[in-house]
């Protein structure tokens, strides 16, 4: 099956820096979605991005789909932006999610 | 996007019984999914929930262990069964708004600890 690593597994940050995500896959993907979990395990949708560039708000994120990748941006971290961010594809004639790694994020006053 | 609910949103169980975990949507959904997280790690596809007809089960889950109902377009019930304290996770409901979207949408998820 296709595999979805994510980099880094942990990132600390202060208040107010700027952070990269990456997502690498292993084949080719219908669709990819990022995910934030928040510390009560509340899954929050980022982003639906199987292509392009997409912005919102403080966050952006891209998924270049022939190189087998997506970055999600965080600029001007803040506190509440620590949790754990998931990107999830989806591929083959199914319509199911399967997660990647994961990213921990810790953002400090 | 639609209000998804789940219940029990946590529960603390004895080992060797069984819990029923219900999840309810505002909306008719097409695809609906039950993810599992264990403590620390991602989250896994235990199986499709089927509208009218069994589950479709994910390598390493089986009906028995995680009987899967879904008698209608709105609501489905995944049960662990059996209990083991290697079943404490968090249980999550995963619906598709809009037939061919493809964007899934979780609900709160269920804490379950097995002692």
């Amino acid at each position: 099956g296709i595999q979805v690593e994510q980099s880094p597994p942990d990132l600390i940050l202060q208040e107010g820096a700027n952070s990269t995500l990456r997502c690498n896959f292993s084949d080719s993907v219908n669709n990819l979605q990022w995910f934030h979990q928040n510390p009560w395990g509340q899954l929050i949708n980022l982003f639906y991005i199987p292509s392009g560039t997409k912005q919102n708000g403080r966050l952006s994120a891209t998924t270049v789909a022939t190189e087998r990748y997506s970055l999600l941006y965080i600029s001007s971290s803040q506190t509440t932006d620590s949790g754990v961010y998931f990107c999830a594809v989806e591929y083959g004639d199914t319509d199911k999610l399967i997660f990647g790694t994961g990213t921990r994020l810790q953002v400090f006053p | 996007s639609a209000v998804i609910s789940q219940k029990p949103s946590r529960d603390i169980c004895q080992r060797g019984t069984s819990l029923t975990i219900q999840c309810q949507v505002d909306s008719q959904v097409t695809m609906m999914f039950w993810y599992r997280q264990q403590p620390g790690q991602s989250l896994t596809l235990i199986a499709t929930a089927n509208q009218g007809s069994e589950a479709t089960y994910e390598s390493g889950f089986v009906i028995d262990k995680f009987p899967i109902s879904r008698p209608n377009l709105t609501f489905s019930t995944l049960t662990v069964s059996n209990m083991s304290p290697e079943d404490s996770s968090i249980y999550l409901c995963s619906v598709e708004i809009g037939f061919g979207v493809g964007e899934l949408f979780f609900g709160e998820g269920s804490r379950l600890t097995v002692l």
